[in-house]
């Protein structure tokens, strides 16, 4: 069964820094998505990760895959106020499945 | 493109009480799934469709259905509602070989008194 982990469940920055979440999986994942979600608000699609070594990057966020290591990465350049959301990792098992595993979700905030 | 469609957006029902959500995919889209949100449990996975056949379910007691019609839109119906079904309830599509890339409806937040 895959689980998802994401770490930090909580950050606060400071606009104009750097920061990474990390998404750690458990099993093999196929693919491995990228949502950000505003208050009250859906899912917005970011990254889908589909191999080893895949990097996505748009605007000040950039993703990337490590499938050895089953870890993706979000990194944020140069924080701005309009990135503040909570930001979900989610991994799929089989080819053909869209059944995603979510992440507890990483909770951003971006202060003056 | 138009997006995916739910509605209602917002329902407020009572306990025992059943209700039926419905999602309309965007065109071309055959696969639809949904997902329940809680602040405790945070996004699960309850079912996918894939034409007109649930293809995966998620670990939700058999209250929890769904169904998808020829033109891919679905519904998926709780019956004998309790309030721990209070959820934001989403549905995502997919038409698959596009990336992979599944498409998050708007929700429809669910209210159980």
């Amino acid at each position: 069964e895959l689980k998802v982990e994401q770490n930090p469940l909580f950050l606060s920055m400071q606009e104009g820094k750097n920061y990474t979440i990390y998404c750690n999986y458990s099993t093999t994942s196929d693919r491995l998505y990228w949502y950000r979600q505003d208050p009250g608000k859906s899912l917005e699609s970011l990254f889908v990760l589909l191999s080893n070594g895949a990097v996505k990057q748009e605007g000040r966020l950039m993703a990337s895959l490590d499938t050895k290591a089953r870890l993706s990465t979000l990194h944020i350049t140069a924080a701005v106020h309009d990135l503040s959301a909570t930001y979900f990792c989610a991994g799929v098992s089989g080819a053909g499945s869209y059944q995603l595993t979510f992440g507890k979700g990483t909770k951003l905030s971006v202060i003056p | 493109k138009a997006g995916v469609t739910q509605t209602p957006r917002y329902l407020i029902k009572t306990r025992g009480q059943q209700v039926t959500l419905s999602c309309s995919p965007i065109s071309g889209h055959r696969s639809v799934s949904w997902y329940q949100q809680t602040p405790g449990q945070g996004l699960q996975f309850l079912f996918e469709y894939f034409s007109e056949t649930q293809r995966n379910k998620g670990n939700f007691p058999g209250r929890f259905s769904g169904r998808q019609f020829s033109n891919s839109r679905s519904e998926m119906n709780v019956s004998t509602l309790e309030l721990g079904d209070s959820a934001l309830y989403l549905c995502a599509t997919a038409r698959q070989g596009e990336a992979d890339t599944q498409y998050f409806g708007p929700g429809t937040r669910l209210t159980v008194l």
